[in-house]
């Protein structure tokens, strides 16, 4: 199974900081990787596919990049409501899927 | 609108199975699949598996293989997830989500399993 390093666990910053976040791949898996985040007690939301592409709706603050093994998730400038736990997530050539560890985004 | 409605909480004995359903609507549901995925108590999510709803395709991780069963009512609209020989390490919340190979914008509430003697 492909592996996701997702760094770091747990970050603080100040509203209207950059936050980044990356997530490095076992092996190449193309562009094959979305981003998610999770509220406290909610669902995750599909944030960013397939590597760069903004889900409907999403604000534009948000943003993904990366292909082969080495992924980043920048968040340009944090809000209150982008307090949650981000996931990487990349599926294979057999459509398989595995998460990364998750990063936590608190507010200093 | 989209909504997955899933059902309620449950507790199960080790060794027991539990089966949690998932309510599709506002979509025609043959047009996507559904995904499944967990979480533990205070844990990351782990991807189960999911099902086609216009061939009934399955593809679970290899971890639960064996153990887990996807299947569709295309005439209820509804998806089900079972997972039999339950054990402690089974406890978690279980989503089901719109989408295949990878869960989409659309996802139910969570069912919460409990696995306790």
């Amino acid at each position: 199974d492909i592996q996701m390093t997702q760094s770091p666990s747990s970050l603080s910053a100040s509203v209207g900081d950059r936050v980044t976040i990356t997530c490095q791949a076992s092996q190449d898996i193309s562009n094959y990787l979305n981003w998610y985040q999770q509220k406290p007690g909610k669902a995750p939301k599909l944030l960013i596919y397939d590597a760069s592409n903004l889900e409907t709706g999403v604000p534009s603050r948000f943003s993904g990049s990366g292909s082969g093994t080495d992924f980043t998730f920048t968040i340009s400038s944090l809000q209150p409501e982008d307090i949650a736990t981000y996931y990487c997530q990349q599926y294979d050539n057999l459509l398989r899927l595995t998460f990364g560890g998750g990063t936590k985004v608190e507010i200093k | 609108q989209v909504q997955l409605v899933q059902s309620g909480a449950e507790v199960k004995k080790p060794g027991a199975s539990v089966k949690v359903s998932c309510k599709a609507s506002g979509y025609t549901f043959t047009s996507y699949g559904i995904s499944w995925v967990r979480q533990a108590p205070g844990q990351g999510l782990e991807w189960m598996g999911w099902i086609s709803a216009y061939n009934g395709n399955t593809n679970y991780a290899q971890k639960l293989q064996g153990r887990v069963t996807m299947t569709t009512d295309t005439s209820t609209s509804t998806a089900y997830m079972e997972l039999r020989s339950l054990r402690s390490d089974d406890t978690a919340v279980y989503y089901c989500a719109r989408g295949s190979p990878y869960p989409g914008r659309d996802w139910g509430q969570g069912t919460l399993v409990t696995v306790s003697s």
